[in-house]
């Protein structure tokens, strides 16, 4: 059981590059979700997704899209990375229903865009 | 919008000693209130609080709710240099089915 997992750990991107990040969970949760962390701004919420085939904005959705096309998959795609997206992201899941609030993170991706 | 502060920003102690950390928040449609501890990478769960006056506990971790004033604290009692961590409180609001987190507190045990 590996919980929540995510690819690359690290990634260096030129500006106007694009890449995924993949997220898989083992847990069958239902609900998964995608924050950036900044120092000083805490975790902040990009996209989330109740169920498979859906997604939702977050706090911070701009530049970025997302795709839930299986359960136990959430990738964040960034179609021309800017330096202002330079940051650690993490992936999360929950169960959903009546616990849905305690989430589960993941080691996180390290991105710095050049 | 929903806000959640966290102070202190940052703190040393030494080994042994007793800390207090507080989170308070401003939210529409409140559900809940966890924290959540940080070290190298992902933010590991520590406690769930969902009614106020009930004190939750784990070794040398406790902390309590209310929902009145608007806040949490989390105590860690004897602290160890284990305990050196970033500390999250993020409150969960039932509307968007989202966690709101604070900027975190920086706990440096040193011996």
């Amino acid at each position: 059981n590996a919980g929540v997992t995510q690819t690359p750990k690290f990634r260096v991107l030129k500006t106007g590059q694009s890449m995924t990040l993949l997220c898989a969970q083992d847990m069958n949760h239902e609900y998964m979700y995608w924050y950036r962390q900044d120092p000083g701004m805490g975790l902040r919420l990009i996209h989330y997704s109740v169920g498979e085939g859906t997604t939702a904005k977050g706090e911070v959705p701009d530049g970025y899209n997302v795709s839930r096309l299986k359960k136990q998959n959430f990738l964040l795609g960034l179609e021309s990375a800017a330096p202002s997206q330079t940051s650690v992201y993490f992936c999360a899941s929950s169960p959903g229903g009546a616990a849905q609030e305690t989430q589960y993170f993941g080691p996180g991706t390290r991105l710095l865009v050049l | 919008e929903d806000k959640v502060v966290q102070s202190p920003l940052s703190l040393v102690v030494h080994e042994g000693d007793t800390v207090t950390l507080n989170c308070s928040y401003e939210v529409t449609n409140f559900r809940s209130l966890l924290w959540y501890k940080q070290e190298k990478k992902a933010p590991t769960f520590l406690f769930m609080l969902t009614s106020s006056g009930i004190e939750k506990k784990s070794g040398r971790l406790s902390s309590i709710l209310d929902k009145k004033e608007l806040f949490s604290i989390l105590n860690i009692t004897a602290t160890q240099t284990g305990d050196s961590a970033i500390y999250l409180c993020a409150v969960y609001t039932g509307t968007a089915s989202k966690l709101t987190f604070g900027t975190g507190t920086r706990l440096q045990v040193t011996l």
